[in-house]
């Protein structure tokens, strides 16, 4: 059972447009994370968000979490090509909140 | 992903040889975490170590696989008998969080790339 869906699962852009891409679960998670990978690379984390309706801004990038605190998104303004990479959610759930449950990520690609 | 530091990158084996992967925590991080990356699917949590405990081993395969947190050294997860089904990318992970604590997020290592041929 994959408890955290995301979508789409391959995006291909051009250079400055807009795209949003999305977490989504039937699960409460007491935490929320974001992380880019790169190939042959580790994930490497971008926010963390933990209360429900919030909202994170870094740089072009801003995540949501959903009220309910199952469904999360991040929007990325005016892509670059460094936006490259696999962007992956992850939620802890209260009692195991270390226990990260992965979804299988959405790999993005930004042509110059 | 400088400071957690895993090796090999690379490591090739024949079935049923023994495969060693290396985790050194960030500096200041006492908790580790082991997951496994299988083509087309997501990572997916292993064990979940502190010095010289296992606090979560509910993600290891019963048999061949174990996971080690030494007070000294890095930490060590060991692969026996290795099959063709056990090639993926193994990525350490650590954290200054007690499992009590909010998780605020993991700093992970480059991975080690297992081959089994």
């Amino acid at each position: 059972t994959q408890l955290l869906e995301q979508s789409p699962q391959f995006l291909s852009i051009q250079e400055g447009e807009n795209l949003t891409v999305y977490c989504n679960s039937s699960s409460v998670f007491s935490s929320l994370q974001w992380y880019r990978q790169e190939p042959g690379e580790g994930p490497v984390l971008l926010v963390t968000v933990v209360t429900g309706g919030e909202v994170k801004k870094l740089k072009r990038l801003t995540f949501q979490f959903g009220d309910a605190r199952k469904d999360s998104s991040l929007h990325i303004t005016a892509a670059q090509p460094g936006d490259t990479g696999l962007y992956l959610c992850a939620g802890g759930k209260d009692g195991s909140n270390y226990k990260l449950t992965f979804g299988k990520g959405t790999l993005l690609t930004v042509n110059p | 992903n400088a400071g957690v530091m895993q090796n090999p990158r690379h490591l090739v084996r024949r079935r049923g040889q023994e495969a060693r992967l290396r985790c050194s925590p960030m500096k200041g991080h006492s908790h580790v975490y082991w997951y496994r990356q299988l083509p087309e699917e997501g990572l997916k949590f292993m064990v979940y170590l502190q010095k010289e405990n296992i606090i979560d081993e509910s993600g290891m395969p019963k048999e061949r696989f174990s996971a080690e947190f030494p007070k000294e050294g890095p930490s060590i997860l060991r692969i026996q008998q290795v099959v063709r089904g056990d090639s993926a990318a193994y990525f350490c992970a650590s954290s200054p969080f007690d499992r009590g604590e909010i998780n605020y997020g993991y700093t992970f290592g480059s991975g080690t790339r297992l081959t089994v041929v």
